[in-house]
């Protein structure tokens, strides 16, 4: 069975404390792993897709990478805007593979 | 492009009601979905479909049903609602490169409570 984990559920960093979130996966065969951004009341904001193990992103104070087994959100000076669950999707490779299969999120909460 | 929109926003529902939640994508995107989020649950897909006219059932399909006769709408419909299905609900919709990943763009969200 496919399964993405996420960790840790939550995160409280003060203003400027770099960190970092993971999301764990096993599959048969990624095609692709996604992360989300979401706020209170409002839907999933994409932000990366990775495709291959090695790979890497980066949008303002994020950078996402990608292993065979894990990805980091690296989340570098952050500010109190930043705060928000991050999730972590997983697409598998294969026929018909329209599926994304979501971990639970990590709630970020940013201190000014 | 005002992207995926979803109505209504908010709405409670007594046992037994039926409603339909409504989607819309103005982004030509051929594939579009239906997820429920509980908390600490994670996004579940109820139902997706990839094309207008087909639909198929996702993780969670018991209690829902679907239709799409355009590209641009995709409602999903409660018959008998249950307490079991108090949560929100978003639509998303993507197009889907032979090549590429499946970048899914969601709405707003639909907050739904049965009492």
């Amino acid at each position: 069975e496919d399964q993405v984990t996420q960790s840790p559920e939550a995160l409280r960093l003060q203003e400027g404390e770099s960190s970092s979130l993971n999301c764990s996966y096993t599959v048969s065969g990624l095609r692709g792993l996604f992360w989300y951004r979401q706020d209170p009341g409002k839907g999933p904001e994409f932000l990366f897709t990775l495709y291959s193990a090695g790979e890497e992103k980066e949008k303002e104070r994020l950078k996402a990478t990608l292993t065979k087994k894990e990805s980091f959100l690296h989340i570098t000076a952050p500010k109190p805007e930043d705060s928000a669950t991050y999730l972590c999707a997983v697409q598998i490779s294969g026929a018909g593979s329209y599926q994304l299969t979501f971990g639970k999120g990590t709630k970020l909460s940013v201190i000014p | 492009n005002a992207g995926v929109t979803q109505t209504p926003k908010f709405r409670i529902l007594k046992i037994g009601q039926s409603m339909t939640l409504q989607c819309a994508q103005d982004m030509n995107h051929n594939y579009m979905y239906w997820y429920r989020q509980d908390p600490g649950m994670g996004l579940k897909l109820i139902y997706y479909s990839v094309g207008a006219g087909i639909t198929d059932k996702g993780e969670v399909p018991n209690g829902y049903n679907v239709s799409r006769s355009t590209t641009e709408d995709f409602p999903l419909r409660l018959e008998l609602a249950a307490p079991s299905q108090t949560s929100v609900y978003f639509c998303a919709s993507s197009n889907l490169a032979v090549q590429g990943g499946n970048e899914q763009f969601f709405g707003p969200g639909t907050r739904l409570t049965v009492l």
